[in-house]
């Protein structure tokens, strides 16, 4: 059971759109549509931002949005806010032993 | 609302046990999946186990001969034991409810900060 691989860091610019990418294999994230993102501030905790790939939990802004591709699934937010800047970690339903596997997180710089 | 709350010692000896407890409030334990996730300062999220609130495990197999943990419906908590903690266990240990599909984890504890050292 190997870490998903995101890209350590990533920016844009007020008022851009970034992607990030989370890349597993097809014991994972090629299999299942079990991929949910979180977003972390410094300090605190985790929030789900997407979950079954591309669905947004209530409160979530729509400028944030989930697809997959293959063993890779992406993360993009749109109109790049200054709160936008945290870190972002992928996790994906595991096998058929139903484990859990996270991303190694990857830190957005708002410029 | 679901909340949870982890607590525990924050100074753990090496080769001793580390012993944490999350209380769910706002809502029953159960029926849902429970997740224990850790995080070495300044590092990532790694998953320790999950359990359902019938008592069924899932361990990290990196971490699963060192690893229990048990929930107590009738206090609303659940439970992780590690074992021969080193300086390598030094993590925020977070707990968190398990919803919709597999790996979805809709609601965190504030996580608790768990030191490893003499």
């Amino acid at each position: 059971q190997s870490a998903l691989t995101q890209p350590a860091s990533v920016s844009g610019s007020p008022g851009q759109s970034i992607t990030i990418s989370c890349t597993g294999t097809s014991s994972d994230v090629g299999t299942y549509n079990l991929v949910s993102w979180y977003q972390q501030h410094p300090g605190k905790a985790p929030k789900l931002m997407i979950y079954e790939v591309s669905k947004r939990p209530s409160g979530v802004s729509n400028r944030f949005s989930g697809s997959k591709s293959g063993n890779t699934a992406s993360l993009t937010i749109s109109g790049l806010q200054a709160e936008d800047e945290a870190d972002y970690y992928c996790c994906s339903h595991a096998g058929s032993s139903n484990y859990v596997v996270f991303g190694g997180g990857t830190k957005l710089t708002v410029l | 609302q679901v909340q949870l709350q982890e607590s525990g010692p924050g100074l753990v000896k090496p080769s001793e046990t580390l012993s944490l407890t999350c209380t769910v409030s706002g809502g029953s334990i159960s029926g849902y999946y429970w997740s224990w996730i850790r995080q070495p300062p300044g590092k990532g999220l790694e998953w320790i186990a999950y359990i359902h609130s019938s008592g069924s495990t899932n361990y990290n197999p990196s971490l699963k001969s060192r690893v229990t943990i048990s929930v107590d419906t009738s206090k609303n908590q659940f439970s992780l034991k590690l074992s021969s903690v080193t300086a390598a266990d030094t993590a925020v240990y977070y707990c968190a409810k398990i919803c919709c599909g597999g790996a979805t984890h809709d609601y965190w504890g504030q996580g608790t900060l768990v030191t490893v050292s003499s």
